[in-house]
């Protein structure tokens, strides 16, 4: 069966630090891979997706960025955090070559910057 | 940008009753999605509704799309208090990739 390991749980960075945020997923090949962030009591915030290697779109222009260095490898990364990067990060796939296939999500990560 | 917006906000209802929670969307989809979110975890999927189906059924749950007004609804019948969670409804254009949330509805299930 798949499985999506996210971590760390919880965060705390202080402001103008790095960061970098891991995801992988087991039991599949070629998935499509997810960074959404959720501010508190608020939906989700498309912010990267990969449909393969080294292949990354960005949805909103900001502080973060996004490598797949592995098939099943998702990282997320900042040069220097900043107070409004503060959220709860999720990380999601879902199957490539099946249409109409839904995400599956792992724990999240709730980052805050201080 | 957020394509779905959910309606209401925020309910809440007593065990027993329907919850029923309403999602408009702006563009054409390839399918809606339904998920659920307890405090604090990662979303759980519900159903998925293709853009060429009307209504579709699991278990307590039903879900409705009308692709002319661009929206769909989710009814929870009978509901239970762990039924209490967050729900959101995704927007998959099919050919992109992306799933688009909304905001979502916070249910409360009081005993």
């Amino acid at each position: 069966s798949q499985t999506i390991h996210q971590w760390p749980a919880t965060l705390v960075q202080p402001v103008g630090s790095p960061l970098s945020l891991e995801c992988t997923v087991e039991g599949t090949s070629n998935p499509n891979l997810y960074w959404y962030r959720q501010a508190a009591g608020r939906g989700l915030q498309l912010l990267f997706y990969s449909v393969g290697i080294g292949q990354i779109s960005s949805e909103v222009p900001q502080n973060l960025s996004a490598s797949r260095p592995q098939d099943r490898q998702f990282i997320l990364s900042s040069k220097k955090l900043l107070l409004s990067d503060s959220g709860f990060y999720l990380c999601a796939w879902r199957a490539s070559v099946v249409s109409n296939s839904p995400l599956h999500f792992g724990n999240g990560t709730r980052l805050t910057v201080t | 940008s957020q394509q779905g917006e959910e309606d209401p906000q925020a309910l809440s209802i007593q065990e027993g009753e329907n919850a029923t929670m309403n999602c408009s969307y702006k563009t054409s989809i390839n399918n809606l999605q339904w998920y659920r979110q307890n405090s604090g975890r990662g979303l759980v999927h519900l159903i998925l509704i293709r853009s060429n189906e009307r209504e579709k059924h699991s278990g307590r749950l039903r879900v409705t799309l009308d692709t002319s007004k661009k929206s769909s609804s989710l009814l929870i019948t009978a509901s239970r208090a762990a039924d209490t969670a967050s729900y959101f409804c995704a927007t998959d254009a099919g050919n992109t990739g992306k799933l688009i949330f909304g905001q979502g509805t916070t249910l409360q299930v009081k005993p």
